[in-house]
């Protein structure tokens, strides 16, 4: 089976410090990686998100930024925080469509268990 | 973006069914409906989707109306473990399922 595996769970980084979130996916190869972001009481917005390797999209322009080394290794990074990056950080992958497609309708997201910065 | 409605609280009562609705009028013929749950201070949990037909799994079941315009998550024997806020979601947008648009949800207190 699937799983998705996130750390570090907690963090307190100060401002100006850089930061580095990193995310595995076991059991599924060519995945779809996501980075979101849920403040206190909020929903989840999307950070990036990528389709291989190499490959990243940013839905947000911010001071954080993101990478995929290898297939299934997502990384979010940022050289320095601001206090406004405090959060719920979640880590998430789906499967990719048939036929080369990179999303199908019917795919399901699955999350990480998340890791929460706070930034001092 | 198709739109969601959901109740902001309910309580049910531990043992029996949780029903949960949605309201999704402005969904289009071929978006899904999918059922997350997220537990304070964990990732959210996939539960349940749907195109028409309804469905069940160990989880829930998820009850579709006939146009399509609402549905119902049933949680048939609510435990205190249920106690979550339940998202549904009607919508991604974009071709990689990018957006996949987490609204408030409801929040589900299951009571001793």
């Amino acid at each position: 089976s699937q799983t998705i595996h996130q750390w570090p769970a907690t963090l307190v980084q100060p401002v100006g410090s850089p930061l580095s979130l990193e995310c595995t996916v076991e059991g599924t190869s060519n995945p779809n990686l996501y980075w979101y972001r849920q403040a206190a009481g909020r929903g989840l917005q999307l950070l990036f998100y990528s389709v291989g390797i190499g490959q990243i999209s940013s839905e947000v322009p911010q001071n954080l930024s993101a990478s995929r080394p290898q297939d299934r290794q997502f990384i979010l990074s940022s050289k320095k925080l601001l206090l406004s990056d405090s959060g719920f950080y979640l880590c998430a992958w789906s499967t990719r469509g048939d036929r080369g497609q990179v999303w199908r309708k019917s795919n399901t997201i699955y999350f990480g268990e998340g890791s929460w910065l706070t930034v001092v | 973006d198709a739109k969601t409605t959901q109740p902001t609280s309910m309580d049910c009562a531990e043992g029996r069914a949780a029903n949960l609705p949605c309201n999704h009028s402005t969904i289009s013929g071929n978006e899904y409906v999918y059922w997350y749950r997220q537990i304070h201070s964990q990732g959210p949990q996939y539960i349940i989707h749907g195109l028409k037909n309804n469905e069940t799994n160990e989880m829930a079941s998820l009850i579709i109306t006939e146009d399509r315009k609402s549905s119902t998550l049933i949680l048939p024997h609510a435990t205190l473990r249920d106690t979550a806020v339940y998202y549904c979601i009607v919508r991604v947008v974009g071709n990689y399922g990018q957006n996949f648009v987490f609204g408030p949800g409801t929040r589900l207190s299951v009571l001793p």
